[in-house]
């Protein structure tokens, strides 16, 4: 079955320490999404991706970085920069980004926590 | 800049019918999506309306009217696994990104 698949569902994250959240996709779909989820809080772009070997900033990047290097993987590691990092992380992807319409397919989320 | 209002939490009855309100402040609206949450759990896409009206899709409709700024989700028999988030999203023109609501938190009782 085609799909997004996120791992780990749980992670936790000492202070100092960067961690690397996987998203991985088999629906070929050339866009890629990292979403942040606070409670009381909308979904927050943190980086997106439309094509390989090319993302861009969302609207809270900062403490956080990414890379495509194949159409079906889409990393977020959470550097140590990122100060409040304890949130529910989702990935999500679309078939073609140009289309208004386009939905999002969303994997099960990471919930990140600090110790 | 961009505003999408939805309230927090909403609380029905099985078999029952309940509407839940998004209202949104953006130029260049190009498009507002509706999602389904279950907690802990990945939104899965309801519904999209770029022209005014409204969409029916089984127990579940939308709603826009984009001069108001408005739009709601209609949730016609529900069930108890209708017990979720409801995410609003809006997309303006020229870009590929939505802008998603706080989501409204609806609780289905028996």
């Amino acid at each position: 079955d085609g799909g997004i698949t996120q791992s780990p569902k749980y992670l936790f994250r000492k202070e100092g320490q960067n961690v690397t959240l996987s998203c991985e996709q088999n629906l070929n779909h050339d866009a890629m999404y990292w979403y942040r989820q606070d409670p009381g809080q909308g979904l927050r772009l943190i980086y997106y991706s439309q094509i390989v070997n090319d993302f861009q900033k969302g609207d809270i990047a900062e403490g956080y970085s990414v890379s495509r290097e194949k159409k079906e993987s889409f990393p977020l590691t959470v550097t140590s920069a990122q100060k409040n990092p304890t949130a529910f992380y989702l990935c999500a992807s679309s078939i073609d980004p140009g289309q208004y319409n386009e939905k999002l397919f969303f994997g099960s989320g990471t919930q990140l926590s600090v110790l | 800049g961009q505003n999408i209002d939805q309230p927090t939490e909403m609380t029905a009855t099985e078999g029952a019918i309940v509407q839940i309100n998004c209202t949104y402040q953006t130029s260049g609206f190009n498009g507002l999506f509706w999602y389904q949450q279950h907690a802990g759990e990945a939104p899965t896409f309801l519904s999209y309306n770029v022209l005014d009206g409204l969409e029916e899709k089984g127990r579940f409709s939308s709603f826009l009217s984009r001069s108001k700024g408005y739009s709601y989700l209609l949730l016609k028999e529900l069930q108890m696994k209708d017990s979720a988030s409801y995410l609003c999203a809006v997309r303006r023109f020229g870009t590929d990104k939505l802008i998603f609501g706080t989501g409204t938190r609806l609780q289905v009782f028996p």
